[in-house]
Order: C-alpha cells, then structure tokens, then sequence
C-alpha cells in the first residue's frame, strides 16, 4: 500500500481531449509536486505546491493546469497536448515542516498523447 | 542550479556480489541532501538511502551504503550481496537543505538501470 496514490495508472488521449490525472497522499505533508519522467531524460520537476500554494512553475507549457484544492490532493489538467508530451507523471508529497525530509513518490501514470 | 549525473546507463552484478553505482553533483551550496531511489518495474520511485552533506560519517542501510566524497562532490551506491530483487533503475538526487517551511525539490540524475543475473 503506497501513501500517494495516482490515478488513472495509465492513459491514452488524443490531441484534442481534456483529461485530468490524480493525486492523493494520506500522509499528512504538506508539500505536493508534479514530475514528469520521459525516456533517457531525468526527471523534471513541473510543480511545487506548499501548503495548498504554488510555489514553482518549472516553465511548463499552459496546456498543462495543476490545481491543488488541499494539501491531500493534487490533479493535473490536461487538454490539446502534443505527441511529446507522452511520458510517466509522477506526483511526490513531503513534509515541509522538517528540514530532514524525503519525498514519497506515487506510481505514476503512463500517458499516451495519439 | 545543481546538476546530477550518472554515467552507468546500466549495470549488471551477479546475485550476492557487489556492485557500486556511480552518481556527481555539482554545486555550489554547503548544506543539502543526497538521496537514492529505486524504481522498479512497478514505476513507484523508493528511498534506498540518504545521506546529509554536513555528515561526514557514510550513511548505511542494512546491504546499502554510500560513499560519499564531499569534495569531490560524489555520492556512489553499493549494494552488497546482491539479490534478484535489488534489480531496477537507480536515481541519484539532490536536494537543497532550504529552510524549515519549504517544499523540497528534487534534482535527479539520469538513473542506472541495474540487472541481476543468477
């Protein structure tokens, strides 16, 4: 049992749909992030939210819209993305009340822009 | 901005031996944080171990243990007695120490695809 959870694991959208991903940590931090993982690439880091605030916006293109209703739970909106854009999206949550944190990590979800 | 680099694009040690992954950073701060992560085929990334760049002593978990040359700005990983389960993409990462309220952001390497053979 992971304490983030991403939903859906996996998705195939076109180019002109709007899709969300999903976030849920039940680990009580306050800290969310938004990494996109693409092939042969280290992870980049797409957003910070601290306390239900963004904090960074690493020059991710608009089509991508985080939104952070709570410290629990964070989505990615997506709409008229490019074939590019396809990779693994990992969301992250840490505790940034302790300076001796780790990030925990969710599975991912694999997107597939057709 | 810090930099994270692996040069073992993959790796590959034989079950119960070691094997020792390589990973440099470049920076310019004093204090901060090194981690390693397993991701395994399942995808979910996993702290394997974390070492606090004011610590001179090596960070150890249980068959896991770093060495870390703080001059030298490296942080290589050996896993000893390996186990088939050990195999899987290994990231170095760093983090900044920031200040008590912030988030923590991660900048990784590259990663080190391990396979482990019988």
């Amino acid at each position: 049992e992971t304490g983030v959870t991403q939903t859906p694991r996996h998705l195939v959208m076109g180019m002109t749909n709007k899709k969300s991903l999903k976030c849920e940590q039940h680990l009580g931090h306050n800290a969310m992030y938004w990494y996109k993982q693409s092939a042969k690439k280290p992870l980049e880091l797409m957003f910070v939210y601290n306390f239900k605030e963004q904090t960074e916006n690493n020059s991710v293109p608009s089509r991508f819209s985080p939104e952070c209703p709570n410290s629990s739970h964070l989505f990615l909106h997506l709409h008229t993305l490019q074939p590019e854009d396809s990779a693994l999206y990992l969301c992250a949550s840490s505790q940034a009340l302790s300076l001796n944190t780790e990030a925990f990590f969710g599975q991912g979800t694999r997107l597939t822009v057709v | 901005a810090q930099t994270v680099t692996q040069s073992q694009p993959e790796m590959s040690v034989q079950e119960a031996e070691t094997v020792t992954l390589s990973c440099t950073y470049d920076t310019s701060e004093s204090d901060y944080y090194l981690f390693w992560y397993k991701q395994p085929p399942s995808r979910q990334m996993i702290l394997v171990i974390r070492q606090e760049a004011y610590k001179q002593q090596n960070a150890t978990e249980n068959r896991f243990s770093v060495n870390f040359q703080k001059a030298a700005k490296s942080f290589s990983l050996k896993i000893s007695d390996s186990q088939l389960g050990d195999a899987a993409m290994y990231f170095c990462a760093y983090r900044s120490a920031g200040t008590t309220g912030t988030a923590s952001k991660l900048t990784f390497g590259t990663g080190t695809r391990l396979q482990v053979t019988l």
